[in-house]
């Protein structure tokens, strides 16, 4: 049973550029929410999608945006990046955006590095 | 805004001992307090779930404790091995607040020395 997984581990890119990551939900789970880790710090909410629509946003500006598919896969996309927007980015899945254990499943995280 | 607040950032202990991490938060309890380790450059992995009306929570070695007078959860890892080395979150969630959005405390880096 995979568990989720996230692409690519590793990216660099410059300030201004545009980034698309990728996460695959775990098999069962039908909800998907980004979190962004910066170093030294814990991870902080970014949005969560369910049913093919935002659910939820945290207190991130909208050039981050997402997208997910019938097959509940997302997308995280960050236009006009900065060089603060560099940070682990992790994609977690749950069966549900109601389900009461309440717990989350982890990818491993996108590295991005903003130059 | 809520604040959540983990006792130190990084705890050393002798193997064997117990280890005792500190969450502590801000304004109105939340409905559940989750912990997660995570290792470096991994994303993080649930470990336990305790909600507002439950006093404590065990899973084999690790313990929970949630104390909604003191704004506090301590999380114990007993009889502490190498292993056991990582980075500890504490996450409430808050109803109303939505679904499975977790507020994440910074993590308390626990380093056990054989």
């Amino acid at each position: 049973d995979a568990g989720v997984t996230q692409s690519p581990t590793h990216l660099i890119k410059t300030r201004g550029q545009q980034v698309t990551l990728r996460c695959s939900p775990k098999s069962g789970h039908d909800t998907v929410s980004w979190y962004q880790q910066a170093l030294g710090q814990g991870p902080q909410f970014i949005f969560q999608y369910y049913e093919e629509e935002e659910r939820q946003r945290g207190n991130f500006p909208d050039r981050f945006s997402g997208h997910q598919f019938p097959n509940y896969s997302s997308e995280l996309n960050v236009n006009a990046l900065l060089l603060g927007d560099s940070a682990l980015y992790l994609c977690a899945s749950s069966p549900g955006p109601t389900a009461n254990t309440g717990e989350l499943f982890f990818g491993e995280g996108s590295r991005l590095t903003v130059l | 805004s809520q604040k959540i607040e983990q006792n130190s950032e990084a705890l050393n202990i002798q193997e064997g001992k117990t280890a005792t991490l500190t969450c502590n938060y801000t304004n109105y309890s939340p409905a559940y307090l989750q912990w997660y380790r995570q290792d470096p450059g991994r994303g993080p992995v649930f470990l336990l779930l305790i909600r507002e009306n439950e006093k404590e929570k065990r899973k084999e070695r690790l313990k929970v404790t949630f104390d909604t007078t003191l704004k506090q959860s301590l999380f114990h890892i007993t009889a502490s091995q190498p292993a056991d080395s990582a980075t500890y979150l504490c996450a409430p969630l808050y109803s109303g607040a939505g679904s499975y959005q977790l507020t994440f405390g910074k993590g308390t880096k626990l380093s056990v020395i054989p």
